[in-house]
C-alpha cells in the first residue's frame, strides 16, 4: 500500500541525547514535511523538504535537524539543544506543485525522561 | 494575513445527532485551498476533503457534507447521524493556490466527542 510510514511510535530519550524519528514514504512525492503537535494545541511546522539535498527551516526549527538524501526518506533528529523535546511528531509529504493536498503519517511520540 | 479560526474548542453529542463544525478562514488571495482533516485517537490526521476557491457547490459524501460560502469565509463541516468511530479531532485548514503546500496554515482545532 502507498502511504507515509513513521518510526518509532514511540520513544524515550534521556536528556542531553540525540534522537533521530524516520520518515519514509513511497507516495513517489517530491515534498516532506515535519510538524509537531503538543498535547491539545495544532500543528507547527519544524522543516521542509521540496527536493532532494535541499530543505527549509519551518517556524520552530530550532533545535532539529534533517536532511534529504532520498527522495522517500525525511529523517529528523531532535537535538540536547531542543529544549521541551516531548511532543507527537508528524511527518507528511505532498506533490511539489502548489495548493497540493498534504498527507500525514502516524505520528511518532517523543517522550523526554 | 492568513487565519483559520475554528471558534469550537469541544463539541460533545449523542450518538444519531447530526452535529456542524464551523471554520472561518481569512486571506487576502483570490484563490487558495481549504481543506479538513480528521485526527482519531492513533494520532494521524487523515485527508477528507479539498475545496478550490472558484468550487461553492457543497460536497456530500455519505455521512459527511461541507458548506463553503465566500460571503462569511466559512467552510463548515457537518455529520449527519453521528457515530462513536466519528470521535476525534477535526482540522480545518487554508493555503494559498500559488504557494507551497508548506504555507499551509491549520485551525487549532475541534474535538468532537460522540456518545454511545
Amino acid at each position: 500500500d502507498g502511504g507515509i510510514t513513521q518510526s518509532p511510535k514511540y520513544l524515550f530519550r534521556k536528556e542531553g541525547q540525540n534522537v533521530t524519528l524516520s520518515c519514509e514514504q513511497n507516495l513517489n512525492h517530491d515534498a516532506m514535511y515535519w510538524y509537531r503537535q503538543d498535547p491539545g494545541q495544532g500543528l507547527r511546522l519544524i522543516y521542509y523538504s521540496q527536493i532532494v539535498n535541499d530543505f527549509q527551516k519551518g517556524d520552530i526549527a530550532e533545535g532539529y535537524s534533517v536532511s534529504r538524501e532520498k527522495k522517500e526518506s525525511f529523517p529528523l533528529t531532535v537535538t540536547s539543544a531542543q529544549k521541551n523535546p516531548t511532543a507527537f511528531y508528524l511527518c507528511a509529504s505532498s506533490r511539489a506543485a502548489t495548493g497540493n493536498t498534504i498527507y500525514f503519517g502516524e505520528g511518532s511520540w517523543l517522550t523526554v525522561v | 494575513a492568513q487565519k483559520v479560526t475554528q471558534a469550537q474548542t469541544e463539541i460533545s453529542v449523542v450518538e444519531k445527532e447530526d452535529v456542524t463544525l464551523d471554520c472561518v478562514y481569512e486571506t487576502r488571495d483570490t484563490t487558495y485551498y481549504l481543506f479538513w482533516y480528521k485526527q482519531p485517537p492513533s494520532g494521524e490526521l487523515v485527508f477528507l476533503i479539498r475545496r478550490n476557491s472558484f468550487d461553492e457547490q457543497n460536497e456530500i459524501s455519505g455521512r459527511y457534507s461541507w458548506n463553503f460560502q465566500k460571503s462569511t469565509s466559512s467552510f463548515n463541516f457537518t455529520i449527519t447521524a453521528s457515530q462513536v468511530v466519528d470521535s476525534a479531532v477535526y482540522f480545518c485548514a487554508l493555503t494559498p493556490e500559488y504557494s507551497s503546500a508548506s504555507k499551509i496554515i491549520f485551525g487549532s482545532g475541534t474535538r468532537l466527542s460522540i456518545r454511545p
